[in-house]
This record gives C-alpha cells, sequence and structure tokens, in this order.
C-alpha cells in the first residue's frame, strides 16, 4: 500500500492565482482531512469529510474550498491565493472507529508570493 | 491560552540519554492522547496513543497521561541519533476523529 499520497510536493503561486492539492488514499478509508502547519503552530484543520460526498469545514476553512466524489481522492481548492495561505499542508485518513487514528501524507509546501 | 501547550525546545541530547517530552492541555473532554514523530520535510507518523489516564509501554517508548493535571509526556529510553525528529503530541474528545488537537512540536536532536 502507498498509504497517503500527495501532490505537488512543492508550488510556488502569485497571489490570486488559484490551484488544486491532490490527496489520494488506498486504505479504503471513510475519514479524509486536509491540515495546514505553520512555523511555532501546531496543525490546523482545514476541511475534513466522512465519506464520498460529505464534507464539512474545520478550524480555518477560509479560502479552501474541497470536493469528495470518491473514496479514495480528497482534492484541496485554493480559488485567489493570498501570502496568509503559504504553509504546508497535509491530508490525512482514517478508518472509522473511535479508536483509530490519523495516517498523513508527505506534505505539499506552499509559498504566496 | 492555547488549548494544547507543547515546549518547541529545541532539545538536544547525547546518544544514549533518557528524553522526556511534555504537553499541557485546558480541555477536560479530551480523552485520547497521541504522539507524532514527524521528520524535517516528512508528514507525521503516528508513535503511540493512549486512552485516558495510564501508562503504555512500546519498546523505548513510555507514553503517561495524568488526566488530572492534564498533563502528558512521552520518554524515550537509550535514545538513538535515528530518534532526531519533531515530536508533536495530539489530542481529541472521545468519539469526536475530526477534533483533534495538536500541540505546535517539540524538535529533539539526539548527538552521537
Amino acid at each position: 500500500n502507498a498509504g497517503v499520497t500527495q501532490t505537488p510536493k512543492f508550488r510556488i503561486l502569485k497571489i490570486g492565482q488559484s490551484m488544486t492539492l491532490q490527496c489520494t488514499q488506498d486504505m479504503n478509508h471513510n475519514y479524509m482531512y486536509w491540515y495546514r502547519q505553520d512555523p511555532g503552530m501546531g496543525l490546523k484543520l482545514i476541511y475534513y469529510s466522512v465519506g464520498a460526498g460529505i464534507t464539512d469545514k474545520g478550524e480555518v476553512p477560509n479560502g479552501y474550498n474541497v470536493s469528495r466524489s470518491t473514496t479514495e481522492d480528497f482534492p484541496l481548492r485554493l480559488e485567489l491565493a493570498a501570502p496568509s495561505q503559504t504553509s504546508v499542508y497535509f491530508c490525512a485518513s482514517s478508518s472509522l472507529g473511535v479508536l483509530e487514528t490519523q495516517y498523513f501524507g508527505p506534505g505539499t509546501r506552499l509559498l504566496v508570493l | 491560552q492555547k488549548e494544547v501547550e507543547q515546549d518547541p525546545g529545541p532539545l538536544s541530547v547525547p546518544e544514549g540519554a533518557i528524553v522526556s517530552l511534555n504537553c499541557t492541555y485546558s480541555n477536560s473532554a479530551f480523552q485520547y492522547f497521541m504522539w507524532y514523530r514527524q521528520y524535517s520535510r516528512k508528514g507525521p507518523e503516528l508513535l503511540m496513543y493512549t486512552y485516558s489516564s495510564g501508562n503504555k509501554e512500546d519498546g523505548r517508548f513510555t507514553a503517561q497521561v495524568d488526566k488530572s493535571s492534564k498533563y502528558i509526556s512521552l520518554f524515550i529510553r537509550d535514545s538513538q541519533p535515528s530518534d532526531s525528529a519533531t515530536y508533536l503530541c495530539a489530542m481529541r474528545p472521545a468519539g469526536i476523529n475530526n477534533d483533534m488537537r495538536f500541540g505546535a512540536g517539540t524538535r529533539l536532536t539526539v548527538k552521537p
């Protein structure tokens, strides 16, 4: 199993541009998550999904959108990139059940200039 | 006040030392406590998790939870250079898998 994969690994965006961060998992997990990680801060939840067609906002959703059309994929969309969105983005997944914990992808480093 | 507080370090120890990493928290609803290890430019990976109070041991690693003090610890015995990484504590209430709160992480270096 590849686990959770993310593309791209690194991207530079200009202010106002848009992009989609891709995330795929092959563990048949129901739950998927998007986090951002900023220096000196804990991981912050952006959006999460409990299954195909179901998404909900996390702690810091402004400026982002998500969709979940399949169990495997959970892309994160940035519509109008801003310097405040410079961060490392992690996708994670977990199976359904209270004792399950999250498995993370390798991350996407995004720089908005 | 942050919901989860974790000393960012950096912490530098010689090989073979016992390492103690700690987090404090303010939300008494937290029931599940995790420690993740994150190598440079990699995603976090689950190291240990415990439910409620008590100790859990896995090889060189021991996780402790003291809910009365709202304090959790991770001990690493016989530390190795390969343990050099950032350690993140995380916690969540029971039954709510999307409501995880993370500490900022402690950067650990184990010198040969």
